[in-house]
Formats: structure tokens, C-alpha cells, sequence
């Protein structure tokens, strides 16, 4: 059973760059047909769909965030990284790893989610 | 954008009853791409149901979820004390992935 954990800095400030990792556990990074996202809820609202990886390699962004995220993979480390620039305190949030396994042509649904990590962004 | 639309936004009921949450779409969503999680205080969000009607995995069958249209509904048929949550769906529609605000689900 695959087991997320995310880690990083729960204090970034204003303009800079916020990095995430979420360390894989029970399953392979590059396993066929895992996909290996992230998502992420401001303080008393809902979720926001922020990205995702393919065990191939190809990503997908929220459009919102495009210019500013990244979502890359370590499969040495079993690993998966998210990094978002230029934060403002809009970028502040529980920031949750989550993974779903699909042989489908697209990513339906994550069903296996990290525990989450507060990120707060300070001017 | 496409937008889900759930209501109510706040559900008050008793263990026992019968509870139905909806959630409706803009634009026509396939179902193959609706979702629907449970999320609890102080913890990541569980899925429910997947491509509209499919239980995930270990989830009770008092969860079911249907749809008619651009209408999708989230059926939970006797209410345990567990199930007081919060519910969001989810769809992939037009190369997008969205939420919708979700619904309360509280003890009346």
C-alpha cells in the first residue's frame, strides 16, 4: 500500500519560492500508470487543484498557477517535489501529496493522500 | 472555467436518516470524471466515489452516488455518527480539474 509524507519549510516568505517534497513509501515512483499530484486548502475553505506527474513524466497544471508552479519527480529518492514562485499570502494553505494508480487515458481521482503540510506565507 | 455547484451548502440532519448531497456542473462532465471525497476536521480528504457511481475502496455501501445530466448526487442512506464531515466533488472537464465548495454535513 503506498504511503505519502510530505516535508518542507512551514514558513516562507512574501516573493519567494515555496518547495514542498512528498517521500513515497510501499510503491515505486516510475510504476506504470501512477499518477503523483498535489492539492491545497487556504485556512476555512475548500480544495484547489494544484497539479500532477504521470509516472511517464508528462505534468499537468491548474491553468491558474501555471507560470508559477512546477511538479517534478526523484525516482533515486522516491520522491516528488512541488515548487510554487513568487508566493503571496494567497499561496497560504494546507498543501496535501496525493497519488492514484488508473489505467484510464486521464486521471480521474486521487484516493491515496498525504497527511497534508501547513505552509504559511509572511510578508 | 467549469464550475460545480454543490448544495446544500450546509445539510443538518439526525444519525439514521437519510442524507442527499448535489452537485451540478456548468458543462456536460463524462462520468467517468466525477468524484466525490469526505474530508473531517484536521485530516486529508478520503474518496468516496469515483466515476460517478464506483465506491473506492473499503468505503461503506451506504455511500452511493448517481447521476442525471449534469446533475450529480451523493446518497448517504442511514447516517452513522462517522459520516458528520464535509463532502466535495471533483470533475476533469475541458482539460481542467475543479472542486466544488462542498457541503457540511452537521448533526442536528
Amino acid at each position: 500500500q503506498v504511503q505519502l509524507q510530505e516535508s518542507g519549510p512551514g514558513l516562507v516568505r512574501s516573493s519567494e519560492t515555496l518547495s514542498l517534497t512528498c517521500s513515497v513509501s510501499g510503491g515505486s515512483i516510475n510504476s506504470d500508470g501512477y499518477y503523483w499530484g498535489w492539492i491545497r486548502q487556504p485556512p476555512g475553505k475548500g480544495l484547489e487543484w494544484i497539479g500532477y506527474i504521470h509516472y511517464s513524466g508528462s505534468t499537468y497544471y491548474n491553468p491558474s498557477l501555471l507560470s508559477r508552479v512546477t511538479i517534478s519527480s526523484d525516482t533515486s529518492k522516491s520522491q516528488f517535489s512541488l515548487t510554487l514562485s513568487s508566493v503571496t499570502a494567497a499561496d497560504t494553505a494546507v498543501y496535501y501529496c496525493a497519488s492514484r494508480y488508473t489505467s484510464g487515458w486521464y486521471l480521474d481521482a486521487f484516493d491515496i493522500w498525504g497527511q497534508g503540510t501547513v505552509v504559511t506565507v509572511s510578508s | 472555467d467549469s464550475v460545480l455547484t454543490q448544495s446544500p451548502g450546509t445539510l443538518s440532519l439526525s444519525p439514521g436518516e437519510r442524507a442527499t448531497l448535489s452537485c451540478r456542473a456548468d458543462q456536460s462532465v463524462s462520468s467517468s470524471y466525477l468524484a466525490w471525497y469526505q474530508q473531517k476536521p484536521g485530516q486529508a480528504p478520503t474518496l468516496l466515489i469515483y466515476g460517478a457511481s464506483t465506491r473506492a475502496t473499503g468505503i461503506p455501501d451506504r455511500f452511493s452516488g448517481s447521476v442525471s445530466g449534469t446533475d450529480f448526487t451523493l446518497t448517504i442512506s442511514r447516517l452513522e455518527p462517522e459520516d458528520f464531515a464535509v463532502y466535495y466533488c471533483q470533475q476533469f472537464v475541458s482539460s481542467a480539474y475543479t472542486f466544488g465548495q462542498g457541503t457540511k454535513l452537521e448533526i442536528k
